[in-house]
């Protein structure tokens, strides 16, 4: 069936850098560009950005400018999600969701990963 | 301060009818674009409702949309236990070129 799995919980000290992974399997792969979301303990959603897996393309939160990169291998089917200078508001559970259309009418996240669970402390 | 304004809970006994709101105050979002996911304590969210109405299969007909001006509201008819989780609305910022949440809505089955 369509999933999307995600790696394992990470323990980072502040300043380090975290790169989680989210494999997606039973749909073609490019054919759906893969949203980031994190939500930090006791709080809401929150959008990271989205990978185009077919070009690369990228978008970011503005909030996470500079420091949020987001990449593809079509070889295994995998996007990842690279963040530096990790503060303790980075603290989140980090999920992955699929999205078809990607922008405006028609976007949704119809797929989601259990979640990773970074944690950072000093 | 988010542009999608929820309220922060919203209660109902099992068999009830409730509504929860979402008003969209930017005019960089179309309310054609607002989404409702559903999230369980420990769980993924997942998506309930998209696109004027339209529901992923195996979500219940009791979900449904309704919208007036610049709010979006979800409506559960014939509420349940399951049904206790928080409810997030997210629509698409043309000027972000993403998406925005809500801050999220508690519901309580009483």
């Amino acid at each position: 069936q369509e999933q999307l799995v995600q790696s394992g919980a990470e323990v980072k000290n502040i300043g380090a850098s975290v790169k989680l992974s989210c494999k997606a399997s039973g749909y073609p792969f490019t054919n759906f560009y893969i949203h980031w979301v994190r939500q930090a303990p006791g709080q809401g959603l929150e959008w990271m950005g989205i990978i185009n897996p077919s070009g690369g393309s990228t978008t970011y939160a503005q909030t996470l400018q500079g420091r949020v990169t987001m990449t593809r291998d079509t070889s295994t089917s995998t996007v990842y999600m690279y963040l530096s200078s990790l503060g303790s508001e980075d603290t989140a559970v980090y999920y992955c969701a699929r999205d078809y259309y990607g922008s405006g009418s028609y976007w949704k996240m119809d797929v989601w990963g259990k979640g990773t669970t970074v944690t950072v402390s000093s | 301060q988010s542009v999608l304004t929820q309220p922060p809970s919203a209660s109902g006994a099992p068999g009830q009818w409730v509504a929860i709101s979402c008003s969209v105050s930017s005019s960089n979002i179309a309310i054609n674009t607002v989404n409702w996911y559903q999230q369980v304590p420990g769980t993924a969210p997942k998506l309930l409702i998209y696109s004027n109405d339209q529901r992923p299969s195996g979500v219940p007909d009791r979900f449904s949309l309704s919208k007036s001006g610049t709010s979006a509201s979800l409506a559960i008819s014939g509420l349940q236990s399951e049904d206790e989780a928080v409810y997030y609305c997210a629509a698409w910022d043309d000027s972000l070129n993403g998406p925005v949440f809500g801050g999220g809505t508690k519901l309580t089955v009483l």
